[in-house]
């Protein structure tokens, strides 16, 4: 069984400032990390997912995340945010079953 | 390429009553995931439907139902509903059952299920 954790539930940050989404996962198997967004009244769209390769896997809209094997982890970062990045923002995983696994969630909120 | 589409956006039904969902998925994809999201939490994975046939569930109980059509469009069907049932539910869907292939999954932008 997987499981994901989201340390923020919320994350406030000034428009054009460096931002880090941390998530931390559990598994007993290999796995596939993804992140994706929630903007109000949407579905989800991936920004990003990690399936093998290099460890530095980069997005949409400038985000970017690090695979950690030895720190399970799968933080998300962007280097300048905008006003428009203001979304929830879930990390997810899935090992060999059909299911995806999601955290509870971090609000992003860009102010001026 | 169309995405995925789900009806009705919103809808409130009364405590033991039934509903259904409705999911078109994306053209060419065959297999369909729903996700049910309460207010404040992650998506959790309700079961999966490819080629017509269940293809895993999450722990959600029996009065959760679904369906997959020859066009691959599908059906959630909630039977004997309950305030808890009420939230967002998501439908995802991807070109096979597996989200470890490049295509991964397109999600819809939901359903939003209010139980009075």
């Amino acid at each position: 069984a997987q499981s994901v954790t989201q340390l923020d539930s919320q994350v406030p940050v000034f428009e054009e400032a460096p931002v880090e989404l941390r998530c931390n996962y559990s598994s007993s198997v290999s796995v596939y990390l993804f992140w994706y967004v929630q903007y109000p009244n949407q579905g989800l769209q991936l920004l990003l997912k990690y399936l093998s390769g290099s460890t530095l896997v980069k997005g949409i809209n400038g985000f970017e995340a690090e695979f950690n094997k030895s720190q399970t982890s799968f933080h998300l970062r962007k280097p300048s945010v905008h006003i428009s990045d203001t979304a929830e923002y879930f990390c997810a995983v899935t090992g060999t079953a059909s299911k995806l696994t999601f955290g509870t969630g971090t609000r992003l909120q860009v102010t001026l | 390429e169309t995405g995925v589409t789900q009806s009705p956006t919103h809808l409130i039904k009364t405590r033991g009553q039934q509903v259904t969902l409705r999911c078109s998925s994306q053209s060419g994809h065959n297999t369909v995931s729903w996700y049910q999201q309460a207010l404040g939490q992650g998506p959790q994975f309700i079961f999966q439907y490819y080629r017509e046939e269940e293809n895993g569930r999450g722990n959600f109980p029996p009065r959760f139902s679904g369906l997959q059509f020859p066009n691959y469009s599908s059906e959630l069907n909630v039977n004997a509903l309950e305030l808890d049932d009420s939230a967002l539910y998501l439908c995802a869907s991807s070109l096979g059952p597996n989200p470890d292939i490049n295509y991964g999954y397109t999600f819809g932008s939901g359903t939003r299920l209010t139980v009075v």
